[in-house]
């Protein structure tokens, strides 16, 4: 089954600790997301790469960080520098987008993080 | 950038009747609108969605409506179920290109209730 896997699903960390979130896919997919959601404001996105080894910032980039070595995998570093880490985080992917066309996104089922 | 606006945030109906949401987006470049059905601890998942080379989509059950004038789109469920039950988000994007390429904006979310 092909599809995207975040884990671990429940994830508690004391302030004051980086925290790595994991995010592999295996839809061979160019593009992948991370999005953050909290209650009544949406999926605002974080970061964002179209291709290995590159990777831009989101909305919300700052506090958190990125690598793309490889094109399944994108892992999410939460850092001691984001201000209100406690959230939902959601990775997606999509096949890389065109210059005449839009293709969906494919989501993960989503890592809560808790900092206390 | 682009902002989308959603409405209503909460919306409760009965088994058998329809339910409609609404989208407003800020961006005329916008071309590409898709919707999201996100179930409680699950990543989003897209139902259907719209491009701006089209004024109306439908499949089944679900339809989705799209004014480039106006600048709304809207979705609509009919003979909804209870497992229909679960919170909803509309986004747009524009593959205009640049720091833009690809990246949805969300509204919201609405959470549709359907009781039996």
């Amino acid at each position: 089954d092909g599809g995207i896997t975040q884990s671990p699903k429940y994830l508690f960390r004391k302030e004051g600790q980086n925290v790595t979130l994991s995010c592999e896919q295996n839809l061979n997919h160019d593009a992948m997301y991370w999005y953050r959601q909290d209650p009544g404001q949406g999926l605002r996105l974080i970061y964002y790469s179209q291709i290995v080894n590159d990777f831009q910032k989101g909305d919300i980039a700052e506090g958190y960080s990125v690598s793309r070595e490889k094109k399944e995998s994108f892992p999410l570093t939460v850092t001691s520098a984001q201000k209100n880490p406690t959230a939902f985080y959601l990775c997606a992917s999509s096949p890389r987008q065109g210059s005449s066309y839009n293709s969906p996104l494919h989501f993960g089922n989503g890592t809560r993080l808790t900092v206390t | 950038g682009e902002n989308v606006e959603q409405h209503p945030s909460t919306l409760s109906v009965q088994e058998g009747d329809s339910a409609v949401i609404k989208c407003t987006y800020s961006d005329s470049a916008s071309n590409y609108f898709p919707w999201y059905k996100q179930e409680l601890g699950k990543g989003p998942q897209l139902i259907i969605d719209i491009r701006s080379n089209v004024g109306e989509k439908k499949d089944q059950r679900i339809a989705v409506t799209l004014n480039k004038t106006a600048k709304h789109f809207s979705l609509h469920i009919t003979e909804t179920q209870p497992e229909d039950s679960a919170v909803y988000f509309c986004a747009a994007t524009s593959n205009a290109g640049g720091t833009s390429y690809g990246k949805l904006t969300f509204g919201q979310g609405t959470i549709l209730t359907v009781h039996p």
